[in-house]
């Protein structure tokens, strides 16, 4: 089974652009990636989907490269309240959703 | 807006009880998983399911079975509960391929 990998922890001050990416050697052609938040004590929410180049919505951008090996989910000008654990989803295939282990990030006044 | 409803917040079952994890969504989504999450492990999948009656596994499947009689409805079982499935379980639906998870707010199990 392919692996997504991520790094473990990240720290950040207010108002600054967070870069977190995600790397996914054996990503299948048709598969999207998906980032995810999740806080204490709550499941995971969806924060931004894409296939390829840039997307972006109200909270995040989302780089894909050609390759599609990696991707990168950058949050604009953080807060405290973005403290939080920030997860990768890699659709593999049909069949099984494989979360990368999560990146925690603390954001510092 | 989704909502997936997991029956308990928190469980507390003896060593080889038998134990049943309730999740119901009400989106009319076709995929509903289980998951489970422990500290430094991240998410890892159970079952999975893409329709009613229908199961499939997850990357940790042993000791678990699944049920899903209602497209509503999934549930995880532990046939004889032993304390290394001490764990946060969370559920969560989608209504397609490659649409996004939904989560429910997990259901922390703890056996003695």
């Amino acid at each position: 089974l392919a692996k997504t990998t991520q790094p473990i922890s990240m720290d950040s001050y207010e108002g600054q652009e967070v870069n977190i990416t995600c790397s996914h050697n054996n990503i299948a052609t048709n598969d999207y990636i998906t980032w995810y938040q999740q806080f204490p004590s709550q499941g995971p929410r969806f924060i931004i989907q894409g296939y390829k180049t840039k997307v972006t919505n109200e909270v995040a951008s989302l780089f894909i490269p050609a390759d599609r090996k990696s991707s990168t989910l950058s949050l604009p000008r953080v807060s405290l309240s973005d403290t939080a654990v920030y997860y990768c989803l890699v659709a593999l295939g049909t069949d099984k959703l494989i979360f990368g282990t999560g990146t925690r990030l603390q954001v510092f006044p | 807006d989704v909502k997936v409803t997991q029956s308990s917040r928190y469980l507390v079952k003896r060593t080889g009880e038998k134990v049943f994890l309730e999740c119901v969504q009400d989106m009319d989504h076709e995929n509903m998983f289980w998951y489970r999450q422990d500290p430094g492990l991240g998410l890892r999948l159970i079952y999975f399911s893409y329709d009613v009656k229908m199961k499939e596994k997850g990357d940790i499947p042993e000791g678990y079975s699944v049920s899903r009689e209602k497209k509503e409805r999934f549930s995880l079982i532990l046939e004889s509960a032993s304390t290394n499935q001490t764990s946060m379980y969370l559920c969560a639906s989608s209504s397609e391929n490659n649409s996004p998870l939904h989560f429910g707010n997990g259901t922390r199990l703890t056996v003695t």
